[in-house]
Formats: C-alpha cells, structure tokens, sequence
C-alpha cells in the first residue's frame, strides 16, 4: 500500500496566483485531514472530513477551500495565494475518528508539500 | 496558554544517553499520540496511548491520566534518534488532534 500520497512536494507561487494540493489515500480511510506547520508551531488544521461529501472548517481555513468526492482523494485548494500561506502542508488519514470498543487507531501521514508564495 | 505544552523545546544529548521528551495537556482526551519528524521529512506516528505503558525497540511511551501528562523515553540515544518529537492528543469530544509545538533532538556521536 502507499499509505498517504501528497503531490507536489515543493511549489513556489506568486501572489494572488490558485493552485490545489493533492492527497489521496489507498487504506479506505474515512477521516482525512489537511495541517500546515509553521516554523517553530505546532500544526494547525485547517479543513477536515469525516467522509466522502462531507467537509468541515479546522482551526485555520480562511483562504482555502477543499473537497471530498470520492473516499481516496482530499485535495486542498488556494484561491488567491497570499505571503502567509507559506508553510509546510501536511495530509493524513485515519479509518474512523470515533472510539469503537477498546481500540483507537493511528494516522497516517503524507510527506508534505513545501509550499513558498512570493 | 496552549492546551499542549512540551519540555524541553530544544534538547541536546550524547549518544547513549537516557532522553525524556514531557507532555502536559489540560483538556479531557481519548488517546494521545508521539509523532516524529526528520528533518524535511514527513511524520510517522511512533505510539498511541490511551492509558499506561508503550514500548518499542529502544522507545517508550508512558502516559499519567489523572496527572494529565506524558513522557517519551529513548534508551541508549544514537545521531539516527536526533529529529523533532511532537507530542499530540484527541480531545473525547471528537476525532481532531491538538499538537504541542515539538521537542527538537540533536543526539551527537
């Protein structure tokens, strides 16, 4: 299995220039996530999903948009690119995120896209 | 006042030293995890807990429910362990994880 595929890796935009990250998962997970990473921060979330056609606001998500169609895919949309949305943007996926029994199940990652907007 | 601290920040070890990485949270969680990051490298989560005591090779995860608290230990360091240890749980009100800031570690040879 991939696991988590983020593409690209790297980018650099102009401001006020749109493109999507992508992210799909191959483990039929339901709960997919999108962070970014600032130097010296913690990841923050910026949009959630809890399943195919469902999406919902993290703690971040002024200036993006996302989607989920299908179970594998979660791509992330820059509209207008701004200086601030340089960050390290992270994907991940877990197969449910509600305790079921005694069991809590691990996330997965993707590796990142490093994306630069000048 | 973040929700989850880790201490110390930054930490600097011989190889073969004893390391502790401590993470405090002051909310109600379900689980609470240990990730690491390499240098520009992705995240691979190294234990879940939700009560007592994790081991793997040379790491080991404990974590104190009523103290709201958690270490990471790392026996016998090596450069290889030197990455940053982010420490990150889920609240029992739902499914979202809330990060500490990380612990950077630099074991030298």
């Amino acid at each position: 299995n991939a696991g988590v595929t983020q593409t690209p890796k790297f980018r650099i935009l102009k401001i006020g220039q749109s493109m999507t990250l992508q992210c799909t998962q191959d483990m039929n997970h339901n709960y997919m996530y999108w962070y970014r990473q600032d130097p010296g921060m913690g990841l923050k979330l910026i949009y959630y999903s809890v399943g195919a056609g469902i999406t919902d606001k993290g703690e971040v998500p002024n200036g993006y948009n996302v989607s989920r169609s299908t179970t594998e895919d979660f791509p992330l949309r820059l509209e207008l690119a701004a200086p601030s949305q340089t960050s390290v943007y992270f994907c991940a996926s877990v197969p449910t995120g509600g305790r079921r029994g005694s069991e809590l199940y691990g996330y997965t990652f993707g590796s990142g896209t490093r994306l630069t907007v000048v | 006042k973040n929700e989850v601290e880790q201490s110390p920040q930054n930490l600097t070890a011989q190889e073969g030293e004893f390391i502790t990485i401590n993470c405090s949270y002051s909310v109600g969680i379900s689980a609470l995890h240990w990730l690491q990051q390499h240098p520009g490298g992705g995240i691979v989560s190294l234990f879940m807990l939700s009560s007592g005591k994790k081991k793997h090779g040379r790491l080991i995860a404990t974590i104190n429910i009523q103290e709201k608290h958690s270490s990471l230990h790392i026996t016998a360091s090596h450069p290889r362990d030197s990455a940053v240890y982010i420490c990150a749980v889920r609240k029992t009100s739902g499914s979202r994880l809330t990060f500490g800031e990380g612990t950077q570690l630099t074991v030298n040879p």
